[in-house]
This record gives structure tokens, sequence and C-alpha cells, in this order.
């Protein structure tokens, strides 16, 4: 069946510092994606609705100039979280039609 | 705007007894599709099932199941004789359509099954 696969799986880096994510889908074309954020013990939220060739729509309150999303082809998006601090840390998901998942990322910023 | 109530934060249970999450949701939309997602420890999201509005038929698959009731918008899910296994957190969710879809999701609930 039709999958999304996402890497990294986990990252930690330091305060300050940049993570890009990344979002695939694999045998199939994927015009949008969604990127969705989990806090500990909280439930996933949506960020930002990706669209390839064109910009992401954010939801409000989440800056867009810190997480810079790329859909540049077909099968990939990406989300950069730029300048990253403790407060970034989380759950980043990603989405495709269906919905179909990928197996997200935890991102821990020390 | 849609909204998705999960009002059971944690439960806990004993191996073998029989366990229902409730779902209540809300919308305007007359087309909406429901889903139940299980997240273990591990973080992915497992996808159990998808039910359209237009479909009220209680399901079953294996021990678990699902009671889809309109009249009073709301979506259960039961798992019966529970297993150590099953224990994660269950989110219940809610889309306007199934392709190209934003899903508006519920709190979760944790499950607690112990031997």
């Amino acid at each position: 069946g039709a999958v999304v696969s996402q890497h990294p799986s986990r990252v930690i880096c330091k305060s300050g510092t940049s993570v890009k994510i990344e979002c695939r889908s694999l045998d199939f074309q994927a015009t949008t994606m969604f990127w969705y954020r989990q806090f500990p013990k909280q439930s996933l939220m949506l960020m930002a609705t990706s669209n390839e060739g064109s910009k992401a729509t954010y939801e409000q309150g989440v800056e867009k100039d810190k997480f810079l999303i790329n859909h540049a082809s077909l099968t990939l998006s990406t989300l950069t979280v730029t300048s990253a601090h403790p407060e970034d840390s989380s759950f980043y998901i990603c989405s495709a039609r269906g919905p179909i998942f990928g197996s997200g990322t935890q991102l821990s910023v020390l | 705007a849609q909204k998705v109530t999960q009002a059971q934060t944690e439960i806990s249970v004993v191996e073998k007894e029989d366990v229902t999450l409730d779902c209540v949701y809300e919308t305007r939309d007359t087309t909406y599709y429901l889903f139940w997602y299980k997240q273990p420890p591990s973080g992915e999201l497992v996808f159990l099932i998808r039910r359209n509005s237009f479909d009220e038929q209680n399901e079953i698959s294996g021990r678990y199941s699902w009671n889809f009731q309109k009249s009073t918008s709301s979506f259960n899910f039961t798992i019966t004789a529970s297993q150590v296994v099953d224990s994660a957190v269950y989110f219940c969710a809610l889309s306007e359509a199934p392709v190209d879809s934003t899903l508006t999701f519920g709190k979760g609930t944790m499950l607690l099954v112990s031997p």
C-alpha cells in the first residue's frame, strides 16, 4: 500500500541550530501534505498545509519564518525548524492523502 | 468549526477486561469521516478505522469494535478481552473528506492494560 516515509525519526540538536525533516510519498504523488505537531501528552495539532509548487498555508499562531516548508516535488515535502529553541521540542508528523501518516520525528532541542 | 471530544483522559484496566473509549464529535458538514488511531510509546500513528458519515453500520475487527451513532454524534471504540499490548494512546479524529484532508484530533485517551 501507499507509504509516507519520514526522516529522521529522532533528532537532538543544540539551541540555535536548524533542523530539516523530510516527508516523502512512496509510490504515489502527493500534491498536498500536512504537518502536525504534538507536544508531550497532548493531541496532534495541524501546523501547516504544504502544496507542491506554491507557498505553504500556516495555521494561526504558527510562525512561518520559523517553520519553513518546501514542497518542491510531487513526492517530497520538507519542514525546516530554523534557530530551534527548547520550546520547539516536540513530535512532528506529516501526512499525505488518505490520510497516510509518516512515522514522525521526535525533536529535542538542548 | 469541527471538534472532537475524548472525555476520558486515562483508563486503567486489567488484562481480559473489556474497555470502551468514548468519542463525541461536532461538525456542521453532512459529509464527514471519522477515524481512530493508536499511538504506542514509539510515537507512530497506527490507523485502526475510517468511517464515513453515511455508514452507520457498526464494525467489528477481531477484538476491536466500533459503534457509530449519528443521533448522539458519537463514535465509540470497544476493545474486548484487552491485552497488555493494547496499552497506548488512542485518538479519535474527524475530517471533512478523506483525500487531501486535514484531521481534527481529540485529546486522546491513554489506555493502560495491566497483567
